[in-house]
């Protein structure tokens, strides 16, 4: 079971152009975590969203919790080449962590 | 700044083998955790320990087992294995049993291939 879906899986982009991904789950998480995932090594964490509403800004990212803390969105604004990776959110409830499908994100300059 | 380190990083077995994926974390992590990772689906938990003697099962379990002697350790054993287990595996630790805000610290993974 699939219990947190991403979209879109796939975005491919110029170099200045702004794009936002989505985590949608039907689901009430305590916490959501965005991670980056570059090819051959494993995730690296984001950010931890934890206040439903709540809203946190690194740099040029900008990630927003959903009211019901059963959804997520990640915007990058002027998307960077280095900012090309696989993209996941990640639910917490409790001890397990449910990862999304994932958004595989291509920068182009 | 060893981290979590994963071996082997790349395997291919035969159809009922078995062998056992290493995960080893040098961060005094309570929490500790085996995905598998296929395309599409994203990361999904195998089995999650919270300490020492303690294991529980996640979203697909099945043909796998898991022991958690040393906080450090947490090797993951594939009984009889087959295609359907052909995927990259992933071990991540964490501060704190149930880790309810803790950020996961990942391996670099293990490629698994079975004929």
């Amino acid at each position: 079971t699939q219990l947190l879906e991403q979209s879109p899986q796939f975005l491919s982009i110029q170099e200045g152009e702004n794009l936002t991904v989505y985590c949608n789950s039907s689901s009430v998480f305590s916490s959501l975590q965005w991670y980056r995932q570059e090819p051959g090594e494993g995730p690296v964490l984001l950010v931890t969203v934890v206040t439903g509403g709540e809203v946190k800004k690194l740099k040029r990212l900008t990630f927003q919790f959903g009211d019901a803390r059963k959804d997520s969105s990640l915007h990058i604004t002027a998307a960077q080449p280095g900012d090309t990776g696989l993209y996941l959110c990640a639910g917490n409830t409790g001890n397990q962590f449910y990862f999304g499908t994932g958004t595989s994100l291509t920068v182009i300059p | 700044n060893a981290g979590v380190t994963q071996t082997p990083k790349f395997q291919v077995l035969k159809t009922g083998q078995s062998m056992t994926l290493q995960c080893a974390q040098d961060m005094n992590h309570e929490y500790m955790s085996w995905y598998r990772q296929d395309p599409g689906m994203g990361l999904r938990l195998i089995h999650y320990s919270v300490g020492a003697g303690i294991t529980d099962q996640g979203e697909v379990p099945n043909g796998y087992n898991v022991s958690r002697s040393t906080t450090e350790d947490f090797p993951l054993r594939l009984l009889s294995a087959a295609p359907s287990q052909t995927s990259v595996y992933f071990c991540a630790s964490s501060y704190g049993a149930g880790a309810n805000t803790g950020e996961l610290f990942f391996g670099e993974g293990s490629r698994l291939t079975v004929l």
